[in-house]
């Protein structure tokens, strides 16, 4: 059964360092993979959806990785801002399009 | 504006009687999901539909059902929800199965007494 881990849990960061948020998978067979932001108390914001067949995709300040051989996806967030304090979810796409969500981790970039 | 809305957004009730979540979606997308959340658990996926009449089980089927007669709804039914389906639901769609931005919902957030 597909798990999807994501480390560390919470960070706490001052402004304008660069981060990465690591997302792990344990089957390989995997669609698609995107990740999210969810503001507290609000639905989810797709961030970047990286199709199986990728490497990387880019959005302004982020930068998704994929690894479907060693079960892992990073998001990189370079000089982070205090706007960016969320909590950021990936979510393994399966071959039977169900959505395999990780716990999260939530961010705080300090002013 | 294209939007996910969901209705209510907030329901409290009691074991056993019988209620619906209303989900629907203006972007006229194929796909749409409910999850829910919980405290430790992350979001899961409860059922989710690729098509009109196309509907399949998430994780965590148990306890819900799911039509899908047109388009652009996709109600969630708790026939006869216990206090374990207190949670904050979401609904969401996208234009393709898996292949393109999942949008969703604000949220409903449900206390079954």
């Amino acid at each position: 059964k597909q798990e999807v881990t994501q480390i560390p849990a919470a960070l706490s960061v001052p402004e304008g360092e660069n981060l990465v948020l690591n997302c792990s998978f344990t089957d390989s067979a995997i669609y698609n993979l995107q990740w999210f932001r969810q503001d507290p108390g609000k639905g989810l914001t797709s961030l970047l959806l990286i199709q199986s067949s990728q490497r990387e995709q880019t959005s302004g300040r982020l930068n998704a990785s994929l690894d479907k051989s060693s079960g892992r996806s990073t998001l990189y967030i370079a000089a982070s801002q205090p706007g960016d304090s969320a909590t950021y979810l990936c979510a393994v796409i399966t071959g039977t399009y169900k959505y395999i969500f990780g716990t999260g981790t939530r961010l705080k970039v300090l002013a | 504006e294209a939007q996910v809305t969901q209705n209510p957004r907030y329901l409290i009730t009691v074991t056993g009687k019988k209620l619906t979540v209303t989900c629907s979606q203006n972007m006229n997308h194929e796909y749409m999901s409910w999850y829910r959340q919980d405290p430790g658990l992350g979001l899961r996926q409860i059922y989710y539909s690729m098509n009109v009449e196309v509907t399949d089980k998430g994780d965590v089927p148990e306890g819900y059902k799911v039509s899908r007669k047109e388009k652009r709804n996709f109600p969630l039914i708790l026939e006869l929800p216990s206090p374990n389906q207190t949670s904050l639901y979401f609904c969401a769609s996208s234009s393709t199965s898996g292949g393109d931005t999942q949008y969703f919902g604000p949220g409903t957030r449900l206390t079954v007494l």
